[in-house]
Protein backbone atom coordinates (compact mmCIF):
# COMPACT_ATOMS: atom_id res chain seq x y z
CA UNK A 1 0.00 0.00 0.00
CA UNK A 2 1.10 3.83 -0.07
CA UNK A 3 3.10 4.77 3.05
CA UNK A 4 5.40 8.18 3.43
CA UNK A 5 8.43 7.29 6.40
CA UNK A 6 9.83 10.68 7.83
CA UNK A 7 12.71 10.98 10.56
CA UNK A 8 11.66 11.27 13.91
CA UNK A 9 11.87 14.00 15.28
CA UNK A 10 12.41 16.43 17.04
CA UNK A 11 15.47 18.16 15.58
CA UNK A 12 16.68 20.94 17.34
CA UNK A 13 18.99 23.21 15.38
CA UNK A 14 20.41 27.30 16.16
CA UNK A 15 19.41 29.84 14.20
CA UNK A 16 20.69 29.98 10.62
CA UNK A 17 21.82 26.10 10.75
CA UNK A 18 21.33 24.03 7.27
CA UNK A 19 18.24 21.80 7.46
CA UNK A 20 17.51 18.52 5.87
CA UNK A 21 14.44 16.50 6.72
CA UNK A 22 14.41 13.19 5.19
CA UNK A 23 11.19 11.70 3.75
CA UNK A 24 10.72 8.69 1.36
CA UNK A 25 7.79 7.19 0.21
CA UNK A 26 5.88 3.61 -0.89
CA UNK A 27 3.64 4.01 -3.85
CA UNK A 28 3.32 2.55 -7.52
CA UNK A 29 2.76 4.88 -10.31
CA UNK A 30 3.47 8.25 -9.86
CA UNK A 31 2.13 10.10 -6.61
CA UNK A 32 1.80 13.99 -5.88
CA UNK A 33 4.55 14.47 -3.27
CA UNK A 34 3.64 17.30 -0.90
CA UNK A 35 5.36 19.06 2.52
CA UNK A 36 2.81 20.97 4.30
CA UNK A 37 3.72 22.52 7.88
CA UNK A 38 1.76 22.44 11.08
CA UNK A 39 2.97 25.86 13.58
CA UNK A 40 1.95 26.00 17.20
CA UNK A 41 -1.34 26.05 17.91
CA UNK A 42 -2.43 26.32 14.24
CA UNK A 43 -3.72 24.11 11.67
CA UNK A 44 -1.70 22.49 8.58
CA UNK A 45 -0.83 24.49 5.75
CA UNK A 46 1.03 23.98 2.36
CA UNK A 47 4.59 24.72 1.93
CA UNK A 48 5.18 22.83 -1.49
CA UNK A 49 4.74 20.47 -3.70
CA UNK A 50 5.93 18.65 -6.96
CA UNK A 51 3.36 16.61 -8.97
CA UNK A 52 6.40 14.69 -11.21
CA UNK A 53 9.51 12.72 -11.14
CA UNK A 54 12.72 15.19 -11.17
CA UNK A 55 10.35 18.44 -9.82
CA UNK A 56 11.79 20.62 -7.19
CA UNK A 57 9.13 22.52 -5.14
CA UNK A 58 10.42 25.22 -3.52
CA UNK A 59 8.78 28.15 -0.81
CA UNK A 60 9.82 30.48 1.64
CA UNK A 61 13.12 29.41 0.74
CA UNK A 62 12.54 25.78 1.81
CA UNK A 63 13.19 23.34 -1.55
CA UNK A 64 12.41 19.46 -1.93
CA UNK A 65 12.97 17.14 -5.27
CA UNK A 66 11.30 14.53 -6.47
CA UNK A 67 13.62 11.94 -6.86
CA UNK A 68 11.50 8.92 -8.30
CA UNK A 69 15.08 6.65 -8.50
CA UNK A 70 15.38 7.15 -4.39
CA UNK A 71 11.69 7.57 -3.71
CA UNK A 72 12.65 10.57 -2.03
CA UNK A 73 11.26 14.28 -0.79
CA UNK A 74 13.51 15.05 1.18
CA UNK A 75 12.82 18.98 2.73
CA UNK A 76 16.22 21.60 2.38
CA UNK A 77 16.87 24.84 4.04
CA UNK A 78 19.92 26.67 4.16
CA UNK A 79 19.17 28.81 6.99
CA UNK A 80 17.01 28.12 9.61
CA UNK A 81 14.93 31.12 11.50
CA UNK A 82 13.28 30.98 15.12
CA UNK A 83 10.27 31.36 12.93
CA UNK A 84 10.65 28.10 11.38
CA UNK A 85 9.93 26.09 14.55
CA UNK A 86 7.37 24.03 13.55
CA UNK A 87 5.76 20.49 12.90
CA UNK A 88 6.46 19.28 9.04
CA UNK A 89 4.73 16.79 7.47
CA UNK A 90 5.84 14.85 4.16
CA UNK A 91 2.53 13.46 2.06
CA UNK A 92 1.95 12.15 -0.94
CA UNK A 93 -1.50 11.71 -2.77
CA UNK A 94 -1.49 8.53 -5.02
CA UNK A 95 -1.96 8.61 -9.03
CA UNK A 96 -4.77 6.28 -8.62
CA UNK A 97 -7.44 8.82 -8.89
CA UNK A 98 -9.21 11.12 -5.88
CA UNK A 99 -7.72 13.15 -4.14
CA UNK A 100 -6.85 11.02 -0.85
CA UNK A 101 -3.87 12.16 0.88
CA UNK A 102 -1.10 10.23 3.09
CA UNK A 103 0.64 11.85 5.81
CA UNK A 104 3.82 10.56 7.52
CA UNK A 105 4.60 10.85 11.09
CA UNK A 106 5.34 14.43 11.06
CA UNK A 107 9.11 15.72 12.05
CA UNK A 108 9.01 18.46 15.03
CA UNK A 109 11.61 21.59 14.62
CA UNK A 110 13.18 23.34 16.75
CA UNK A 111 15.14 26.35 16.13
CA UNK A 112 16.87 28.39 18.87
CA UNK A 113 18.40 31.45 18.46
CA UNK B 1 -5.87 30.73 -0.59
CA UNK B 2 -9.02 28.89 0.49
CA UNK B 3 -10.26 28.96 3.93
CA UNK B 4 -11.47 26.10 6.11
CA UNK B 5 -12.86 26.78 9.41
CA UNK B 6 -13.93 23.99 12.56
CA UNK B 7 -15.97 24.33 15.24
CA UNK B 8 -15.53 23.79 17.62
CA UNK B 9 -11.88 24.25 18.30
CA UNK B 10 -11.88 22.47 21.68
CA UNK B 11 -14.69 20.51 23.27
CA UNK B 12 -14.98 18.58 26.59
CA UNK B 13 -17.99 16.03 27.18
CA UNK B 14 -18.58 12.96 29.64
CA UNK B 15 -18.19 9.54 29.11
CA UNK B 16 -21.08 8.08 26.77
CA UNK B 17 -22.92 11.72 25.08
CA UNK B 18 -21.84 12.13 21.62
CA UNK B 19 -20.26 15.65 20.19
CA UNK B 20 -20.87 16.97 16.22
CA UNK B 21 -17.75 18.88 14.89
CA UNK B 22 -18.35 21.14 11.60
CA UNK B 23 -15.84 21.67 8.87
CA UNK B 24 -16.79 24.56 6.86
CA UNK B 25 -15.42 25.46 3.33
CA UNK B 26 -15.48 29.35 3.44
CA UNK B 27 -14.95 30.36 0.38
CA UNK B 28 -15.20 27.48 -2.44
CA UNK B 29 -17.58 24.38 -2.53
CA UNK B 30 -15.99 21.38 -1.55
CA UNK B 31 -17.42 17.87 -2.89
CA UNK B 32 -15.13 15.81 -0.94
CA UNK B 33 -13.84 16.78 2.56
CA UNK B 34 -11.18 14.69 4.90
CA UNK B 35 -11.37 13.98 8.20
CA UNK B 36 -8.21 13.16 10.20
CA UNK B 37 -7.17 12.02 13.45
CA UNK B 38 -3.69 13.58 14.81
CA UNK B 39 -2.00 11.84 17.19
CA UNK B 40 -0.17 12.82 20.71
CA UNK B 41 3.32 12.86 18.88
CA UNK B 42 1.67 14.19 15.84
CA UNK B 43 0.91 11.75 13.23
CA UNK B 44 -2.27 11.55 11.16
CA UNK B 45 -4.45 9.21 9.89
CA UNK B 46 -7.14 9.41 7.78
CA UNK B 47 -10.18 8.32 9.22
CA UNK B 48 -12.90 9.02 6.07
CA UNK B 49 -13.19 10.52 3.39
CA UNK B 50 -16.61 12.65 3.11
CA UNK B 51 -18.44 12.80 -0.07
CA UNK B 52 -21.24 15.64 -0.76
CA UNK B 53 -24.41 14.07 -0.97
CA UNK B 54 -23.35 10.36 -0.64
CA UNK B 55 -22.09 7.90 1.97
CA UNK B 56 -18.55 8.54 3.75
CA UNK B 57 -16.07 6.16 2.76
CA UNK B 58 -13.76 5.16 6.06
CA UNK B 59 -10.58 3.65 6.32
CA UNK B 60 -10.03 0.24 7.05
CA UNK B 61 -10.18 0.04 11.50
CA UNK B 62 -12.34 3.16 11.50
CA UNK B 63 -16.13 2.42 12.81
CA UNK B 64 -18.37 3.74 11.01
CA UNK B 65 -20.96 3.84 13.26
CA UNK B 66 -18.66 5.43 16.46
CA UNK B 67 -17.56 8.22 13.87
CA UNK B 68 -20.76 9.38 11.87
CA UNK B 69 -19.91 11.38 9.15
CA UNK B 70 -22.39 13.68 7.13
CA UNK B 71 -21.88 15.44 4.22
CA UNK B 72 -25.49 17.56 3.33
CA UNK B 73 -24.20 20.36 1.60
CA UNK B 74 -21.21 21.85 -0.69
CA UNK B 75 -20.25 23.48 2.27
CA UNK B 76 -20.44 21.44 5.12
CA UNK B 77 -19.05 18.25 6.86
CA UNK B 78 -19.67 17.38 9.95
CA UNK B 79 -18.44 14.31 11.64
CA UNK B 80 -20.33 12.87 15.20
CA UNK B 81 -18.69 10.55 17.62
CA UNK B 82 -20.96 8.93 19.23
CA UNK B 83 -21.27 7.54 22.80
CA UNK B 84 -17.11 8.88 23.46
CA UNK B 85 -14.98 7.22 25.58
CA UNK B 86 -11.94 8.78 27.12
CA UNK B 87 -9.53 6.76 24.25
CA UNK B 88 -11.40 9.28 21.29
CA UNK B 89 -10.06 12.26 22.77
CA UNK B 90 -7.29 13.87 20.16
CA UNK B 91 -7.18 16.15 18.14
CA UNK B 92 -9.52 15.75 14.96
CA UNK B 93 -8.80 17.82 11.98
CA UNK B 94 -10.70 18.30 8.39
CA UNK B 95 -9.28 19.18 4.91
CA UNK B 96 -10.77 20.07 1.76
CA UNK B 97 -10.04 20.31 -1.62
CA UNK B 98 -10.71 23.69 -3.93
CA UNK B 99 -11.35 22.35 -7.25
CA UNK B 100 -10.40 25.87 -8.25
CA UNK B 101 -6.80 24.80 -7.51
CA UNK B 102 -6.89 22.38 -10.62
CA UNK B 103 -5.56 18.77 -10.13
CA UNK B 104 -2.71 19.48 -8.14
CA UNK B 105 -4.44 17.95 -4.83
CA UNK B 106 -3.40 20.32 -2.78
CA UNK B 107 -5.74 19.97 0.60
CA UNK B 108 -6.99 23.06 2.53
CA UNK B 109 -7.15 22.38 6.73
CA UNK B 110 -9.56 23.66 9.48
CA UNK B 111 -8.01 24.69 12.42
CA UNK B 112 -8.83 21.07 14.10
CA UNK B 113 -10.58 20.52 16.69
CA UNK B 114 -9.53 19.15 20.39
CA UNK B 115 -11.73 16.41 21.86
CA UNK B 116 -11.69 15.69 25.94
CA UNK B 117 -13.48 13.02 26.90
CA UNK B 118 -14.05 12.39 30.62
Amino acid sequence: GNSVTQMEGPVTLSEEAFLTINCTYTATGYPSLFWYVQYPGEGLQLLLKATKADDKGSNKGFEATYRKETTSFHLEKGSVQVSDSAVYFCALRPDTGGFKTIFGAGTRLFVKA
Amino acid sequence: GAVVSQHPSRVICKSGTSVKIECRSLDFQATTMFWYRQFPKQSLMLMATSNEGSKATYEQGVEKDKFLINHASLTLSTLTVTSAHPEDSSFYICSARDPGTGGTGELFFGEGSRLTVL
